[in-house]
């Protein structure tokens, strides 16, 4: 089956820098590839993806990259703002299989 | 106000006891999802299903089960066979493809005294 290894598990950084997760899986067949944002007592909600056909996406001030060859995805989150502080986890899936998570990145941004 | 809706939120029970969690959703999705949440963990699968009267076993289902009878529901019970019950319980849905994201309800916290 999938794994997925998610690093760092904890990270802090000042306001206004840059916050990077990595990810990495094992089936090559994976194809979807979401990340997912759990603040402290609320539920997981997804705050970006990517599919297999993408090599990099961006949404404000969040951004996803891919690379298939070497089957690692990143998180990245620039200009990082106290309210990003959460914990962050990455996840992989081949279509509608099963989704399977990383052990998630707690990240503290400190004013 | 669609979602998902799990009751109950906390949950106590003395070892050797079965217990039920509810899982309700109103986004008419045809997959239903039950995670386990422990620190440093992460998210594990317990059981999942894609359609009504379906389901499979995720990555730790032994000492739990589970029912699909409407598309609406998917109870979880935990039972006494588990032997480290104690955790947040996330159910989840999704529709069916290309998407992909699942939407998660608030969570139950199971307690074992």
């Amino acid at each position: 089956g999938e794994n997925v290894e998610q690093h760092p598990s904890t990270l802090s950084v000042q306001e206004g820098d840059s916050a990077v997760i990595k990810c990495t899986y094992s089936d090559s067949a994976s194809n979807y590839f979401p990340w997912y944002k759990q603040e402290l007592g609320k539920r997981p909600q997804l705050i970006i993806d990517i599919r297999s056909n993408v090599g990099e996406k961006k949404d404000q001030r969040i951004a996803v990259t891919l690379n298939k060859t070497a089957k690692h995805f990143s998180l990245h989150i620039t200009e990082t703002q106290p309210e990003d502080s959460a914990v962050y986890f990455c996840a992989a899936s081949r279509g509608y299989q099963k989704v399977t998570f990383g052990i998630g990145t707690k990240l503290q941004v400190i004013p | 106000d669609g979602g998902i809706t799990q009751s109950p939120k906390y949950l106590f029970r003395k070892e050797g006891q079965n217990v039920t969690l509810s899982c309700e959703q109103n986004l008419n999705h045809d997959a239903m999802y039950w995670y386990r949440q422990d620190p440093g963990q992460g998210l594990r699968l317990i059981y999942y299903s894609q359609i009504v009267n379906d389901f499979q076993k995720g990555d730790i289902a032994e000492g739990y089960s589970v029912s699909r009878e409407k598309k609406e529901s998917f109870p979880l019970t935990v039972t006494s066979a588990q032997k480290n019950p104690t955790a947040f319980y996330l159910c989840a849905s999704s529709i069916s493809p290309p998407t992909g994201e699942l939407f998660f309800g608030e969570g139950s916290r199971l307690t074992v005294l």
